[in-house]
């Protein structure tokens, strides 16, 4: 079975521009939670989508959204980026039950100049 | 967010030799996750555990669910070079947002 995939890998921007980044859970898979990774915060959670709604929601501003799809693909915006910004984007995929286990996919990694 | 208290921040050990790390949290878990992680990727899920007092164990590893609902452990035994990375710890109560350790840092001496 495949595992969870993102694209892309990598990604310069600079500041002021948006970005979408792309999640492809595991097939079967109806759950997709996002995180932003930064050396200083550690895994820090984004969002969480199950069946094209957001089911649980972090403490980011509103530059960040998201979205699902019927497929179970997700996407993540961010509009207006600043330089604190740049950080390794992880999903990760379960089949949505409670404190179902989560699935990561390799990232993005969002360098904003 | 919540973060867990994860020990030690980081690990220097000599090959062949065990590690133990674990987390700690304020509030009762449900479930336990562990995940390993190499730089610039994604981590990978190692252990999952559902149960207070569950033991677990893949290959060298071995993980547990603190009967108080509140920790849980990670001993990797006869440590080998490809263990280097860092290790998180994940806890999810009744809903599905998981709060995760600060990472342990895990370095193997040959």
């Amino acid at each position: 079975k495949a595992g969870v995939t993102q694209t892309p890998r990598y990604l310069i921007k600079t500041r002021g521009q948006q970005v979408t980044l792309s999640c492809s859970p595991i097939s079967g898979h109806r759950s997709v939670s996002w995180y932003q990774q930064t050396p200083g915060q550690g895994l820090q959670f984004l969002f969480e989508y199950f069946s094209e709604t957001q089911r649980n929601k972090g403490n980011f501003p509103g530059r960040f959204s998201g979205r699902q799809f019927s497929n179970s693909r997700s996407e993540m915006n961010v509009s207006t980026l600043e330089l604190g910004d740049s950080a390794l984007y992880l999903c990760a995929s379960s089949f949505g039950q409670f404190a179902d286990t989560q699935y990561f996919g390799p990232g993005t990694r969002l360098t904003v100049l | 967010g919540q973060q867990l208290n994860q020990s030690p921040q980081s690990m220097f050990i000599q090959e062949g030799e065990d590690v133990s790390m674990n987390c700690t949290s304020s509030s009762i878990f449900n479930t336990w996750l562990w995940y390993k992680q190499d730089p610039g990727e994604g981590p990978v899920l190692l252990i999952a555990l559902y149960k207070a007092g569950e033991l677990t164990s893949n290959g060298r590893l071995t993980a547990q669910f603190g009967i108080t609902r509140k920790d849980s452990f990670l001993n990797i035994s006869a440590s080998i070079p490809s263990d280097v990375g860092i290790y998180f710890c994940a806890g999810a109560n009744t809903g599905n947002q998981f709060y995760f350790g600060t990472g342990t840092s895990l370095t193997v001496i040959p």
